[in-house]
């Protein structure tokens, strides 16, 4: 069965220290993978998405970065936090496909609480 | 752009009735439509999967209903139960990308 792991948990950084979150899947190949961030209280926010090893599409202009260095890994990155960088953020992978069997359907990791001092 | 609306304001049943959440969306209609049921601080799980050309899809005590004609997605839980309670989000196909409503939070009371 496929699992997908985000760490950390919860992480506590100030203004302006950089930032590395990591999501992996297990189980399963070539997984379309994304990263999402939910304010609280608010919807998903799709910040990347990727189809596969070193192909990133960015949906938000922002000072977040994301790579896939390997199949099954997709890390978030920034330089510089800022306080509007807090919030939940949610990695999620897909099997890719098309066609009428294609769904689309969505599996998120745990994620990973961020709070911007 | 599609976007999606849901009842922002939450829902609170009491155990054993029927809750309904409503998904409307703004412009054509997808391909097919998701739920998924959030937990706080827990990511999305996926629910159900309804296709355009499906008026109703059933798991258990869910149903949900898509109508394209309304641009509307009901979802019911029937014989609601406390364990229900959560936020519920519905979410539509773009581009190989999806979509996600704000969600509707669910208050089951005993």
């Amino acid at each position: 069965s496929q699992t997908i792991h985000q760490w950390p948990a919860t992480l506590v950084q100030p203004v302006g220290s950089p930032l590395s979150l990591e999501c992996t899947v297990e189980g399963t190949s070539n997984p379309n993978l994304y990263w999402y961030r939910q304010a609280a209280g608010r919807g998903l926010q799709l910040l990347f998405y990727s189809v596969g090893i070193g192909q990133i599409s960015s949906e938000v202009p922002q000072n977040l970065s994301a790579s896939r260095p390997q199949d099954r890994q997709f890390i978030l990155s920034s330089k510089k936090l800022l306080l509007s960088d807090s919030g939940f953020y949610l990695c999620a992978w897909s099997v890719p496909g098309t066609g009428a069997g294609r769904t689309d359907t969505q599996y998120f990791g745990p994620g990973t609480r961020l709070t911007v001092l | 752009s599609q976007k999606i609306e849901q009842n922002s304001e939450a829902l609170n049943i009491q155990e054993g009735k029927t809750a309904t959440l409503t998904c409307n969306y703004t412009n054509y209609s997808p391909a097919y439509l998701q739920w998924y049921r959030q937990d706080p601080g827990r990511g999305p799980v996926f629910l159900l999967l309804i296709r355009e050309n499906e008026k109703e899809k059933r798991k258990e005590r869910l149903k949900v209903t898509f109508d394209t004609t309304l641009k509307q997605s009901l979802f019911h839980i029937t014989a609601s139960e406390p364990a229900d309670s959560a936020t519920y989000l519905c979410a539509l196909n773009q581009g190989g990308k999806l979509i996600f409503g704000q969600g509707t939070e669910l208050s089951v009371k005993p």
